[in-house]
């Protein structure tokens, strides 16, 4: 099957400090990459859709100045976060669309962010 | 607000018994999918189940969907400790920017 490949696993920063996660599609292309975002013990929300290309379409809530995506090629996508402090702890995941349905969304294994 | 809300939130059961968990959901959707996570880790996708279909079979794991309902049931048989993780249903509309929307989860634990 298709590889997501998501880096670094783990992260313990300063507070304040900007922290960019990588998203891959090792053997595919993927216009589209979605990220999540998931604190303990409860289930993956959506942040925001990645377009190649174009710029992020952000859900409701989520600072964009705050998380920054870029997707510059059709194998990456990043996000950042910016200006890091505690309360922005937390498992990050992406996933990576792969033939244009819902039915070929590939995920990373995700990185944790802890900001101290 | 999440488009699947899962029950239980937590299911703890002994090696060998099965495991039952529930997924309703909202909106109209085009499949509906099962993911298992362990504790810190990424998901791992276990069945997919299309709009048009009622029941789907891979090894010990069994989903139904009923949309008149809009829900649908996970099966694990004779569970194994390794089974212990947590599961979630997501579903997916492909007119809705091929996104997934993912339910609350439930924790199950095995007891060996």
């Amino acid at each position: 099957g298709a590889v997501v490949s998501q880096h670094p696993s783990w992260v313990i920063c300063k507070s304040g400090t900007s922290v960019k996660i990588e998203c891959r599609s090792l053997d595919f292309q993927a216009t589209t990459m979605f990220w999540y975002r998931q604190f303990p013990k409860q289930s993956l929300m959506l942040m925001a859709t990645s377009n190649e290309g174009s710029k992020a379409t952000y859900e409701q809530g989520v600072e964009k100045d705050k998380f920054l995506i870029n997707h510059a090629s059709l194998t990456l996508s990043t996000l950042t976060v910016t200006s890091a402090h505690p309360e922005d702890s937390s498992f990050y995941i992406c996933s990576a669309e792969d033939g244009g349905t819902t039915e070929k969304l590939f995920f990373g294994s995700g990185t944790q962010l802890s900001v101290l | 607000s999440q488009q699947g809300e899962e029950d239980p939130q937590a299911l703890s059961i002994q090696e060998g018994e099965n495991a039952t968990m529930n997924c309703s959901y909202k909106t109209s959707i085009n499949n509906l999918q099962w993911y298992r996570q362990n504790s810190g880790r990424g998901l791992v996708h276990l069945i997919l189940i299309r709009s048009n279909e009622r029941e789907k079979h891979s090894g010990r794991l069994r989903v139904t969907l009923d949309t008149s309902k809009k829900s649908s049931s996970l099966l694990i048989t004779a569970s194994r400790a390794a089974d212990t993780a947590s599961y979630f249903c997501a579903t997916g509309n492909n007119n809705a920017g091929n996104m997934l929307t993912f339910g609350g989860g439930t924790r199950l634990m095995v007891k060996p």
